[in-house]
C-alpha cells in the first residue's frame, strides 16, 4: 500500500525543546516538501527537496532544519529558535521536481504540534 | 513564489446550490493545480490545467483555465454536504516555489 506516512499524529513539547517530525514515502518520488498550516490559513512552504542530499529553503525556513539522506525520508526538525511552532505540519511528495511538467503533490496525514 | 488571489475567501451555500471559486494572477501561469482539503484533513489533488482555455470536468466539478492563463475557476453544480472543505488553487510547473494561498472555505448547509 503506497503512500506518505507522518508520525506522530499529535505531538506535545515543552518550549525550548527541539522536536523532529517524521515523513516517509514509498512512492519512489524524487521531490518532497514540508508545509506549515495555521488555523484558517493556507499552506506555507518551509523546505523542499528535489533530490537526495539536496534541499532548498521555502518561504518560512527560519527556525527549521531538514535532511534528505534517503529518497524515502525527509524529516523536519523544529528548533527552539522557531518563535511560534504550534501548528499543523504537512509533508508532501511529487514524482517530479519543481519546474517539471507535472508535479501533483501527495500529502501525508499531517502532524499537529503543540508547544506548551 | 508565484501568488494568486482566490475569491471568495468564505462561501456558505444551501445544499443543492451551485458554487464557484476564482483564482486570478497578475502574471501568466505555466500550469495551475486545484486541491481540496476537508476539515481536519490534508490537501488532496483534484486536477491540473495546462492549456490556455482548457476546460475539464469531474462529475459535478468543472475546472477552467483562462485564455490568457492568468485566471482559473472551479464550479461545483448542485453542491452536496460531501463538498465541504477548503479549495486551493496552486500555480505549478515553474521552477519557483509552490504557493498555497488561503483558499476558499466552502460550507454546505443541509
Amino acid at each position: 500500500d503506497g503512500g506518505i506516512t507522518q508520525s506522530p499524529k499529535y505531538l506535545f513539547r515543552k518550549e525550548g525543546q527541539n522536536v523532529t517530525l517524521s515523513c516517509e514515502q514509498n512512492l519512489n518520488h524524487d521531490a518532497m516538501y514540508w508545509y506549515r498550516q495555521d488555523p484558517g490559513q493556507g499552506l506555507r512552504l518551509i523546505y523542499y527537496s528535489q533530490i537526495v542530499n539536496d534541499f532548498q529553503k521555502g518561504d518560512i525556513a527560519e527556525g527549521y532544519s531538514v535532511s534528505r539522506e534517503k529518497k524515502e525520508s525527509f524529516p523536519l526538525t523544529v528548533t527552539s529558535a522557531q518563535k511560534n511552532p504550534t501548528a499543523f505540519y504537512l509533508c508532501a511528495s511529487s514524482i517530479e521536481p519543481l519546474g517539471a511538467g507535472y508535479n501533483e503533490q501527495f500529502f501525508g496525514p499531517g502532524t499537529r504540534l503543540t508547544v506548551l | 513564489g508565484q501568488q494568486v488571489m482566490q475569491i471568495p475567501q468564505y462561501q456558505h451555500v444551501q445544499e443543492g446550490e451551485d458554487f464557484t471559486t476564482y483564482c486570478n494572477s497578475s502574471t501568466t501561469l505555466s500550469n495551475i493545480q486545484w486541491y481540496k482539503q476537508r476539515p481536519g484533513g490534508h490537501p488532496v489533488f483534484l486536477i491540473q490545467l495546462v492549456k490556455s482555455g482548457e476546460v475539464k470536468k469531474q462529475k459535478r466539478l468543472t475546472f477552467q483555465f483562462g485564455e490568457a492563463k492568468k485566471n482559473s475557476s472551479l464550479h461545483i453544480t448542485a453542491t452536496q454536504t460531501t463538498d465541504v472543505g477548503t479549495y486551493f488553487c496552486v500555480p505549478s510547473g515553474s521552477a519557483r516555489q509552490l504557493t498555497f494561498g488561503s483558499g476558499t472555505q466552502l460550507t454546505v448547509l443541509p
